[in-house]
């Protein structure tokens, strides 16, 4: 299984609406990412989990918020988004970090903030 | 500051011909280069990678060359097919340090798309 799952495919949310983005990769990756991508644009790193714990924050506003409850699963929450955070949301595993190993990325979420 | 250029927007190729995807770089820090290949509506894939201490590394159709003096790296497919119509990312890594952690950082080009016609 060299997958990672990510649902919702689609998300579309008001600005005053809570809600979560879910990744699941079952390859023993201990190092898990979010990323986010604007049409036409590359993919730019929000956050670096390693070993279930988060090492990097690329100064990502706090309403966006993540969370890694086990070695398998990355959430990302998400609360009081504006219209400008409407992306492409990819979440992508590795084997370790520090590592200059390829990512395996999921299909993304749409997300549109209406 | 884009570090990471791939100057090309879209390259259109016959079936059979070669497709050439060129990517340059600034940042002499990056050690590890990686293409990946990304259909509509699906995440980035890995396609192949590539060293700094090395020129060139091939694998099947696809080789990827690294011209480190001039900070270029490039990418051929031969021959190319109508499967390989896909955005082709360019990214680079480099290790950086954080409160004490240091981890593998990728900083993607903006993408080629390219279009194999039968």
């Amino acid at each position: 299984d060299t997958e990672v799952t990510q649902t919702p495919k689609h998300l579309v949310m008001g600005m005053t609406n809570k809600k979560s983005l879910k990744c699941e990769q079952h390859m023993g990756h201990r190092a898990m990412y979010w990323y986010k991508q604007k049409a036409k644009k590359p993919p730019e790193l929000m956050f670096v989990y390693s070993y279930e714990k988060l090492s990097i924050n690329e100064s990502v506003p706090s309403r966006f918020s993540p969370e890694c409850p086990n070695s398998s699963l990355l959430n990302l929450h998400l609360h009081a988004l504006q219209p400008e955070d409407s992306a492409l949301y990819l979440c992508a595993s590795s084997r370790v970090v520090p590592t200059n190993e390829k990512l395996f990325f999921g299909s993304g979420t749409q997300l549109s903030v209406l | 500051d884009q570090q990471v250029k791939q100057n090309s927007p879209s390259l259109s190729v016959q079936e059979g011909r070669i497709s050439i995807l060129n990517c340059d770089y600034t940042n002499s820090m990056f050690d590890y280069f990686l293409w990946y290949k990304k259909y509509p509506a699906e995440g980035p894939t890995f396609l192949i990678s590539i060293s700094s201490i090395k020129d060139k590394n091939e694998d099947g159709r696809f080789t990827v060359f690294l011209n480190k003096s001039a900070k270029h790296l490039s990418l051929h497919i031969v021959p190319s097919q109508p499967g390989d119509s896909a955005v082709y990312f360019c990214a680079a890594s480099a290790l950086y340090n954080a409160g004490g952690t240091s981890y593998g950082k990728l900083t993607f080009g903006q993408g080629t798309i390219l279009t194999v016609h039968p």
